[in-house]
């Protein structure tokens, strides 16, 4: 399988659930991002993560727990989210962090919280 | 903070050439000029980006004014699946990140 892949591609959960997303990237880059997107609202900017290592946390509720266990897979851990959190959450890779470099979506997750 | 301005919404007869105008009137001199699209319930897709110089590739030609203050996407022969949400993004070689905007809707009529 080529480029970035994410699982599950549709989620339904209460507001008590946990569960995990999924990113795995077969193009051998270093950088790996998680963004959000809402209903008619601009794509935002969750987590980058460089090397494995994160760089950067957009001012994203705890409810959010990124990990990165190598730099192929990104995983997004959610707990106690709300209504408001559902959204497609788009995890993106490039070959490292500098803004030159290409990033490639993966299809997203529409995740519904109730 | 946004950084460049596009249109809403535009239409484009299938087969004619797609015009995306995108104005970042305070670009600096070592931003470079990205464009991405959304087709709808996709992930973004890179298109193409430039710095001073025009730039073609297999799917778009971008235009940059010589004062770098507006940009243009053009599709040279747009079909129906080139209907998405067109990104204009300015940013620098600086490890910011990207800010997507609202972009433009374009849609191909038949």
């Amino acid at each position: 399988e080529t480029g970035v892949t994410q699982t599950p591609r549709h989620l339904v959960m209460g507001m008590t659930n946990k569960k995990s997303l999924k990113c795995e990237q077969h193009l051998g880059h270093n950088a790996m991002y998680w963004y959000k997107q809402s209903a008619k609202k601009p794509l935002e900017l969750m987590f980058v993560y460089s090397l494995e290592e994160r760089v950067e946390n957009n001012s994203v509720p705890s409810r959010f727990s990124p990990e990165c266990p190598n730099s192929s897979h990104l995983f997004l851990h959610l707990h106690t989210l709300q209504p408001e959190d559902s959204a497609l959450y788009l995890c993106a890779s490039s070959q490292d962090t500098r803004a030159y470099n290409e990033q490639f979506f993966g299809p997203g997750t529409r995740l519904t919280v109730l | 903070d946004a950084k460049t301005t596009q249109p809403t919404s535009m239409d484009c007869a299938e087969g004619r050439a797609a015009n995306l105008p995108c104005n970042h009137s305070t670009i600096s001199g070592n931003e470079y000029v990205y464009w991405y699209r959304q087709i709808h319930s996709q992930g973004p897709q890179y298109i193409i980006h430039g710095l001073k110089n025009n730039e073609t590739n297999e799917m778009a030609s971008l235009i940059i004014t010589e004062d770098r203050k507006s940009s243009t996407l053009i599709l040279p022969h747009a079909t129906l699946r080139d209907t998405a949400v067109y990104y204009c993004i300015v940013e620098g070689n600086t490890g910011n990140q990207f800010y997507f905007g609202t972009g433009t809707s374009l849609t191909v009529i038949p």
